[in-house]
């Protein structure tokens, strides 16, 4: 199975950027596609795609979220952090079965 | 738009059965492969399994293998999850989630909720 690993929690000031890292145990790309993709949870709310394929932004996904990476180092960038972003963030690989999730990161404020 | 309404949640003892439905609306049902998704309480998402569009590939979790059946009807725009020999590690928000082309979930239903205890 191919791990992926987060970490638990990062704070970070309101208007600042926000970097949340992905690391997975195999290669995810696959014929120059990266299968990595990054969810947005708030508290009792589902799930939200925010970025597919690495780095692809999401239908109706504001532009301060960015996504960036190759191969098994991957990173979700938010700038500027506003109030509304406030979440946990999961990444997911598709490459291979079993489908895996990290274990989130929690975005807090400083 | 798209939505994905799951049904059939509950409390349920130790070692029973359950079924849950996901009925699907806003776009071509058929077209698209769906998986289960679950998340237990305080915890991170889990992938439960994954059917595609026309049920000739199914996939599950070890967790979940000779246990759950995912399956659906594209007549009814339903998606499925036979659940037996439940345990409390089943306890979870059972999420109905479209696949994308690439193997994202570009919708996610708004869970139901599955509590295995005596």
């Amino acid at each position: 199975d191919i791990v992926l690993t987060q970490s638990p929690a990062l704070a970070v000031s309101l208007e600042q950027r926000a970097t949340i890292s992905c690391k997975t145990s195999q290669n995810v790309d696959n014929y120059g596609i990266s299968y990595m993709h990054w969810y947005q949870q708030k508290p009792g709310q589902q799930p939200k795609l925010l970025i597919y394929e690495g780095s692809n932004l999401a239908s109706g996904i504001p532009a301060r979220f960015s996504g960036s990476g190759s191969g098994t180092d991957f990173t979700l960038t938010i700038d500027p952090v506003e109030a509304d972003d406030i979440a946990t963030y999961y990444c997911q690989q598709s490459k291979d079965y079993p489908l895996t999730f990290g274990s989130g990161t929690k975005l807090e404020i400083k | 738009e798209v939505q994905l309404v799951e049904s059939g949640g509950g409390l349920v003892q130790p070692g029973r059965s359950l079924k849950l439905s996901c009925l699907a609306s806003g776009f071509t049902f058929s077209n698209y492969g769906m998986n289960w998704i679950r998340q237990a309480p305080g915890k991170g998402l889990e992938w439960v399994a994954s059917i595609s569009s026309s049920s000739s590939y199914i996939y599950y979790a070890d967790t979940v293998k000779g246990r759950f059946t995912i399956s659906r009807d594209n007549a009814k725009n339903t998606l499925y999850l036979q659940m037996t020999s439940l345990r409390s590690e089943d306890t979870a928000l059972y999420y109905c989630a479209r696949r994308a082309y690439s193997g994202d979930v570009d919708y996610w239903g708004q869970g139901v909720m599955v509590t295995v205890s005596s």
